[in-house]
């Protein structure tokens, strides 16, 4: 059993280019999250989703965007990356909104 | 507005003495709280929640938290630490008073050093 998939699981970038980050679950969860964790910062949630279709802002959206255009997918883009934007990115779904979420491994980004 | 604390940014124990992980969260509502373990290069793992049921909360692996409303505190024990408990713990609050029990709030973290 999968759980949380990430894919890539590193990349590197140069200032301006674009990347997608995909995720992908197999246990029909509705609600998906993006995070970036950077360091003696905890979590901070990027964008989320409470089902197909649907997306929303978390505490720091700016210079992302992302789509779930399928139930088990949520893709996380970057249109034109910054230094700033260098972290480890989680992924994490859960069922509806009951607890606990379940995170993948994380993609690490490095933007130079 | 949630906000959590976690008081020591490192501790750091010797195997087979006492661990203590210290959390002070911010809630205007019940809260649910959580414990999550982050080895090396992993993602988070679920070690224990409350969810206003049993005061005293046992986890995975030995651990267990146990919430106290008067002192707003959440914190994480287990008697004997184990070099395998080497890792980074999140204290995470999430609070439904703003009607999105899914959305979290994370601590900076503790990174726990276990030395042999």
């Amino acid at each position: 059993n999968a759980g949380v998939t990430q894919t890539p699981k590193f990349r590197v970038l140069k200032t301006g280019q674009s990347m997608t980050l995909l995720c992908a679950q197999d246990m029909n969860h509705e609600y998906m999250y993006w995070y970036r964790q950077d360091p003696g910062m905890g979590l901070r949630l990027i964008h989320y989703s409470v089902g197909e279709g649907t997306t929303a802002k978390g505490e720091v959206p700016d210079g992302y965007n992302v789509s779930r255009l399928k139930k088990q997918n949520f893709l996380l883009g970057l249109e034109s990356a910054a230094p700033s934007q260098t972290s480890v990115y989680f992924c994490a779904s859960s069922y509806e909104g009951i607890q606990p979420q379940h995170f993948g491994d994380g993609t690490r980004l490095s933007i130079l | 507005a949630q906000s959590v604390t976690q008081l020591d940014s490192h501790v750091s124990v010797s195997e087979g003495t006492p661990v203590l992980l210290r959390c002070n969260y911010s809630s205007s509502y019940s809260p649910s709280l959580f414990w999550y373990v982050q080895h090396p290069n992993k993602g988070l793992q679920l070690l224990l929640k409350y969810t206003s049921a049993a005061t005293l909360v046992k986890g995975i692996n030995g651990f267990e938290a146990e919430f106290k409303k008067s002192e707003t505190s959440f914190h994480l024990t287990k008697p004997s630490a184990h070099m395998s408990d080497a890792a980074e713990y999140f204290c995470v609050v999430s609070d439904p008073s703003g009607g999105s029990n899914y959305k979290l709030t994370f601590g900076k973290g503790t990174l726990l050093t276990v030395n042999p």
